[in-house]
């Protein structure tokens, strides 16, 4: 069964700062990856997705993520956070090969933003 | 293009009263998802329809919990009876071409007291 593991459960950057959210995943073979941001109150929002291809992905927002086959890893960098940044970041994986494909999600990271 | 609707988008209840949330996904998105997000966890899977039939309710506990999504558009989730545990906000997505344009709606928060 996959799985994702977010080490960290809260982050805190100041504004300007770089930032990066660590995330792990088990799968068999090569995963479809993805970034979510969630907002107090709201859905959640695409970020990120890789597929295939290129390892280092550009998304919304600035950020971008690499995906690691070696390490197992996917994970997600900003290099300027601003104060709007601040929420909930999810690193979810999804199986491919069509059929059951609903998202496994990591418990989250939390990020708050110094002034 | 409009989202994900859901609704109600609060509801309370007591403990072993039964509740029902509707979720009408984006058009022509044949694939739709409930998740179940706990208070400071991720979301996780209930279960996934492709138009109206299930494709995986593997995590839907099924003593209590059913959905259906009739005429492969709509979809509710019904929960009978509720217990403390319910309590999370209960999550819809559809998308076209399976997990990889995925869309998520507001959500419905449950609390169960």
């Amino acid at each position: 069964a996959q799985s994702v593991t977010q080490p960290d459960i809260h982050i805190t950057v100041s504004e300007g700062a770089s930032l990066e959210l660590r995330c792990n995943y088990s799968y068999g073979a090569t995963p479809y990856l993805f970034w979510y941001v969630q907002s107090p109150g709201q859905g959640l929002q695409l970020l990120l997705k890789y597929f295939s291809g290129d390892t280092l992905v550009q998304g919304i927002k600035g950020f971008e993520a690499e995906f690691k086959r070696s390490q197992s890893s996917f994970n997600l960098r900003k290099p300027s956070v601003h104060w709007s940044d601040a929420a909930e970041y999810f690193c979810a994986v999804g199986a491919r090969g069509g059929g059951a494909d609903g998202l496994t999600f990591g418990k989250g990271t939390h990020l708050i933003i110094q002034p | 293009e409009a989202g994900v609707a859901q609704s109600p988008r609060y509801k309370i209840i007591e403990k072993r009263q039964s509740v029902a949330f509707w979720c009408n996904p984006i058009s022509g998105h044949a694939t739709l998802y409930w998740y179940q997000q706990i208070l400071g966890q991720g979301p996780k899977l209930l279960i996934q329809f492709q138009n109206n039939g299930v494709v995986d309710d593997s995590q839907l506990p099924k003593d209590r919990f059913s959905a259906e999504r009739l005429k492969g558009v709509d979809s509710t989730l019904k929960i009978q009876p509720a217990k403390l545990e319910d309590s999370a906000v209960y999550l819809c997505a559809s998308s076209l071409t399976g997990p990889t344009e995925a869309f998520f709606g507001q959500g419905t928060r449950l609390t169960v007291v």
